[in-house]
């Protein structure tokens, strides 16, 4: 199994729609978890953290549900300028602390 | 100012060479990483230094050697390249390795061996 798993996607969507990704984490002892947009051929870059009571970042709101071992991220009003790879990223302690990242989840949003 | 910076960006190679890929952070962080990003776009960390020490050292082939020179510098040199080592990879850096937070990436050295 994973240590973070992700729909691959693609998921295309209209501008204006709402689109919800998921992500599952294998270890319960994880501390920390973030959402990173990575755009085609370049960087991944930090998209928000996520806290255990979910928090909001104008269009997007991340969930997290520690007893699921389960991350979400929303976006509402999809943008052209959404369309990116979004990856469910997960801090985890196996004898050190790593990020541990998804294999990311791809998102097309069309005119 | 570019933040971490990678050099080259891309690095086409013969099988059987020997290469290496430099990175410099100017953000005054304590510990580096390499990340490498395969041909599935599954991004996965190679290893960590923090203040010159190595701290992580994932399963990597003894190919893969990693030197600090200080802590502003984190080079990868890699030795009797495969076809296999063709990926993006990916330097990083963050002031703390403890809570995930903070990570800044180089913009990736696109290695392709033939």
């Amino acid at each position: 199994r994973k240590e973070v798993e992700q729909d691959p996607g693609p998921f295309n969507v209209p501008e204006g729609a709402t689109v919800a990704f998921n992500c599952t984490y294998s270890n319960s002892a994880s501390q920390s978890f973030f959402w990173y947009r990575q755009d085609c051929r370049k960087e991944p870059k930090l998209l928000m953290s996520v806290y255990s009571s979910g928090n909001e970042d104008g269009r997007f709101t991340a969930q997290l549900n520690r007893a699921s071992q389960y991350i979400s991220l929303l976006i509402r009003d999809s943008k052209l300028s959404d369309s990116a790879t979004y990856l469910c990223v997960v801090l985890m302690n196996t004898g050190f602390q790593k990020l541990v990242f998804g294999t990311g989840t791809r998102l097309l949003v069309s005119p | 100012d570019t933040a971490v910076s990678q050099t080259p960006k891309y690095l086409v190679t013969q099988m059987g060479n020997d290469k290496s890929i430099k990175c410099e952070q100017n953000l005054g962080h304590d510990t580096m990483y390499w990340y490498k990003q395969d041909s599935k776009k599954f991004l996965k960390i190679m290893f960590s230094y923090n203040n010159k020490e190595l701290i992580i050292n994932e399963t990597v082939p003894n190919r893969f050697s990693p030197k600090s020179p200080d802590k502003a510098h984190l080079n990868l040199h890699i030795n009797s390249l495969e076809l296999g080592d063709s990926a993006v990879y990916f330097c990083a850096s963050s002031q703390r390795s403890w809570d995930g937070y903070g990570y800044t990436f180089g913009s990736g050295t696109r290695l392709t061996v033939v």
